[in-house]
């Protein structure tokens, strides 16, 4: 089932802007992945932050970790056009190397 | 090196007709699932398989059976489709033991009429 609950649910800012997105979840995890899937597409993996991490970078890419609220928050800055696209968060609370998904946040880079 | 593929990418159904949505992957890894997405919805775990020979039911298994083939290859088969079954099926290997971090293939997005 599903246990991450992302919000915003759709997010329409202008190019340049930043955007943030949230995630929580219910049970202890190991690490929390962020998805981006383009219209259309397959998933792809962004990044990913263990449970002893509180912060991680990449590109524009900003991920934190509060495992003590059990959330996490993706920022995107300097949004571009082409980070139109929907972003999941995942866990690995399930077995057997499952991942527990969120029901994704949608976002739209106005030009 | 093509990663996950998967066939068809699209198709029409009418219902109570069966095929067989199939998926291969290149990256010798063990673990590999399926999928469906409907329209504004997360990612929903019909079937997976941890490695050859065996199989799990996921979250939604109803209607739905699978067969791991071999290592490479993981077939979904819908026996009598119905409109319910209307989705997006995604087809994933695993790509890290240590981070559960998963690979996609493209989709084949299903329509049961």
């Amino acid at each position: 089932s599903q246990q991450g609950e992302e919000d915003p649910q759709a997010l329409s800012i202008q190019e340049g802007e930043n955007a943030t997105m949230n995630c929580s979840y219910k049970t202890s995890i190991n690490n929390l992945q962020w998805y981006r899937q383009n219209s259309g597409r397959g998933l792809v993996h962004l990044i990913l932050i263990r449970s002893n991490e509180r912060e991680k970078h990449s590109g524009r890419l900003r991920v934190t970790l509060d495992t003590s609220k059990k959330s996490s928050s993706l920022l995107i800055t300097a949004s571009r056009a082409a980070d139109t696209a929907s972003y999941f968060c995942a866990t690995d609370a399930g077995s057997n190397y499952q991942l527990i998904w969120g029901a994704g946040t949608k976002l739209i880079i106005k030009p | 090196n093509a990663g996950v593929t998967q066939t068809p990418k699209f198709q029409v159904l009418k219902t109570g007709q069966s095929m067989t949505l199939q998926c291969a992957q290149d990256m010798n890894h063990n673990s590999m699932y399926w999928y469906r997405q409907d329209p504004g919805m997360g990612l929903r775990l019909i079937y997976y398989s941890a490695s050859e020979g065996t199989t799990d039911k996921g979250e939604v298994p109803n209607g739905y059976n699978v067969s791991r083939l071999n290592k490479r290859e993981f077939s979904l088969r819908l026996e009598s489709a119905a409109p319910s079954q209307t989705s997006v099926y995604f087809c994933a290997t695993l790509r890290g033991l240590a981070t559960y971090e998963q690979y996609f293939g493209p989709g084949t997005r299903l329509t049961v009429t």
